[in-house]
């Protein structure tokens, strides 16, 4: 089991720029999230998923999109990126979306926007 | 506003003491969880409490989910560098949608 995985570990971009933040999960979670964690502030959430085709806003979603057409994917995209974008993304996922269930965190993606 | 206040916000002391961090809110939450993120990995579970007043172990730490389940506290006992990390306490704030306050970081000197 790999568990949960994100590529890229760090990237670089410039204003305006777009790109797509890459997660998976072979745990068969139905349940997957999306948060960015900013230095003295703990990990906020920008969307998640309940499952395959289902996807809903959490506390910061302006500036990104997300999809989920299969179970295991759930890539969160950057349509023109901006510098307050520059954060730690991180990806997660769990069996459900109950409070009693626990989060399974993938290693996160550095982002630095120009 | 923060729904979840921790505090200390940054807490450094010897190994060997003892030290209680804390979660705090104004809402009633059904159960609340305890994540420990060491530098450059994602947050680990370490615990979920779910019951007011309940009182949970794990070796040299004691979690307790408050009588009116608003507030919770973390206790280390003989703090070791291994206890080293930023600890973060998270709740459901409605359904699906969970939210993690801003987080204790705890250094502890050999």
């Amino acid at each position: 089991n790999a568990g949960v995985t994100q590529t890229p570990k760090f990237q670089v971009l410039k204003t305006g720029q777009s790109m797509t933040l890459q997660c998976a999960q072979d745990m068969n979670h139905e349940y997957m999230s999306w948060y960015r964690q900013d230095p003295g502030m703990g990990l906020r959430l920008i969307h998640y998923s309940v499952g395959a085709g289902i996807t809903d806003q959490g506390e910061v979603p302006n500036g990104y999109n997300v999809s989920r057409s299969t179970t295991e994917d759930f890539p969160l995209r950057l349509l023109s990126a901006a510098p307050s974008q520059t954060s730690v993304y991180f990806c997660a996922s769990s069996y459900g979306g109950g409070p009693h269930n626990e989060q399974f965190f993938g290693p996160g993606t550095r982002l630095t926007v120009l | 506003t923060q729904l979840l206040e921790q505090s200390p916000q940054f807490l450094s002391i010897q190994e060997g003491e003892n030290l209680t961090v804390y979660c705090n809110s104004s809402s009633v939450f059904s159960s609340l969880q305890w994540y420990r993120q060491e530098p450059g990995e994602g947050p680990v579970l370490l615990v979920t409490v779910v019951t007011g007043g309940e009182v949970k172990k794990l070796k040299r730490l004691t979690f307790q989910f408050g009588d009116a389940r608003k507030d919770s506290s973390l206790h280390i006992t003989a703090a070791q560098p291994g206890d080293t990390g930023l600890y973060l306490c998270a709740v459901y704030s409605s359904a699906s949608k969970i939210i993690f306050g801003s987080g204790t970081r705890l250094s502890i000197r050999p």
